[in-house]
């Protein structure tokens, strides 16, 4: 139940093109959900985050859609460029101070 | 004006040996985080601190793994008796508060080797 389930484990992707990235949870207590980005040799960042009283949140080219009834939520990389390949972690937490994290997916952008 | 920071940046060690790593959270953040990246396991929650006291300790995988916080600013994680499945990176994160909603703040880890 404290599974935070990701997918793809890697993504490829042309420059301008979408990713997306899955993410599925069980905790129906889980309400905040970060996605966090990592460069190699970097400790994560976080990237944007979501609430589930809203079904979508965006930030420039970065847009977190949420279903809560799905129990799953996503993220979108519009126009992706290759500054953007890293791995991207989606976390969930709840009335605790823990990230629970999901595996990770390996996006590649290619030019 | 720096962020966090974790030291060493790698560490090979022996198996048996007491590893210890440090992390410098940011100046004026009361929360901090431990958490261990390994492959095929992702990014596991180990311990939190608020202050010096250690509310959460869930994630410790075994009675060999410690942690300490002094001065309400740098930790320390031990591990004694380093074992193969130990070799992770270490990151630590810091945060202003403990509300789950504010910001973690990643250093950039500790890679541990366990020979």
């Amino acid at each position: 139940q404290q599974q935070v389930k990701q997918s793809p484990q890697s993504l490829i992707v042309q420059k301008g093109g979408i990713s997306i990235i899955n993410c599925a949870y069980e905790n129906t207590a889980f309400d905040y959900f970060p996605w966090y980005q990592q460069f190699p040799g970097k400790g994560p960042a976080l990237l944007i985050a979501i609430r589930p009283d809203v079904s979508e949140k965006k930030e420039g080219r970065f847009t977190i859609s949420f279903n809560k009834s799905a129990k799953q939520f996503s993220l979108h990389i519009m126009d992706s460029q290759p500054g953007d390949s890293a791995t991207y972690f989606c976390a969930a937490t709840y009335n605790t101070d823990k990230l629970i994290f999901g595996t990770g997916t390996r996006l590649q952008v290619f030019p | 004006g720096a962020g966090v920071s974790q030291s060493p940046s790698n560490k090979v060690t022996e198996k048996g040996k007491d590893v210890e790593l440090r992390c410098d959270p940011i100046s004026g953040h009361t929360a901090l985080y431990w958490y261990r990246q390994s492959l095929g396991q992702g990014l596991e929650f180990l311990i939190y601190f608020q202050g010096n006291s250690a509310p959460d300790k869930s994630g410790l995988p075994s009675d060999r793994f410690s942690a300490e916080r002094t001065g309400g600013s740098v930790s320390t994680l031990t591990i004694q008796r380093t074992q193969q499945e130990d070799s992770a990176v270490y990151l630590c994160a810091s945060s202003f508060d403990r509300l789950r909603t504010d910001t973690q703040y990643f250093g950039p880890g500790t890679r541990l080797t366990v020979l």
